[in-house]
């Protein structure tokens, strides 16, 4: 069964460092995503991205934050420099509609920020 | 931020019986509701969901019910298996957009 995959799965980085969780999204699918969740709290929704463009983000996806698909199987979020607060699971997912909310997602990449 | 809330963090039921998980929505904009299951390790899997034309969406052993009066949804488990054990996350879809509002999860333990 196709599924997506998310490298690293754990990554430690120290405060102000650039970190890159990438993702390798279900082949035939169009619309990627990114969420994240901190240790005890909700999955909250950081960005989506269709036909290489940036679809929809939140609040949450601010100037520190930034997607690419550098290549035609890759989906990559990249924290340009590290806060405490960075510190959760980021979750990649993709699907093959809009406004389906029946996402697959990856198992996860946990960033730990010192 | 409490657009989607799950009041009951976790929920132990009997191997064999029913299983209530609640989820309850302030927004009028979502028009489209989904319960996701995840196990430790790994990423919420999609499990059922339900427009907000309909009440009821059955699957298998899995039905979720949706009062849009009350604002509030349920998914029933029936019957109960060990491998439901997990963690289950009810979320939201608006009609505007194409990002999911997630609620706080419930763990749910189904005891053999």
């Amino acid at each position: 069964e196709p599924e997506v995959t998310q490298t690293p799965s754990h990554q430690v980085t120290q405060m102000g460092q650039e970190v890159i969780l990438r993702c390798v999204p279900i082949s035939n699918h169009l619309y990627f995503y990114w969420y994240r969740q901190i240790l005890g709290q909700k999955v909250e929704f950081l960005v989506s991205f269709y036909n290489n463009e940036i679809s929809e983000k939140s609040e949450i996806f601010d100037d520190q934050f930034s997607v690419e698909r550098p290549d035609g199987s890759n989906f990559t979020l990249k924290i340009r420099s590290t806060k405490l607060e960075d510190s959760a699971m980021y979750f990649c997912a993709s699907s093959h509609r809009a406004y389906t909310g029946e996402l697959f997602f990856g198992e996860g990449s946990r960033l730990t920020v010192l | 931020d409490q657009q989607v809330k799950q009041n009951s963090p976790s929920l132990s039921v009997q191997e064999g019986r029913i299983s209530i998980l609640n989820c309850d929505y302030t927004n009028s904009m979502f028009d489209y509701f989904l319960w996701y299951k995840k196990y430790p390790a790994e990423g919420p899997t999609f499990l059922i969901s339900i427009s907000s034309i309909k009440d009821k969406n059955e699957d298998g052993r899995f039905t979720v019910f949706l009062n849009k009066s009350a604002k509030h949804l349920s998914l029933h488990i029936v019957p109960s298996q060990p491998g439901d054990s997990a963690v289950y996350f009810c979320a939201a879809l608006d009609n505007a957009g194409n990002m999911l509002t997630f609620g706080g999860g419930t763990r749910l333990m189904v005891k053999p």
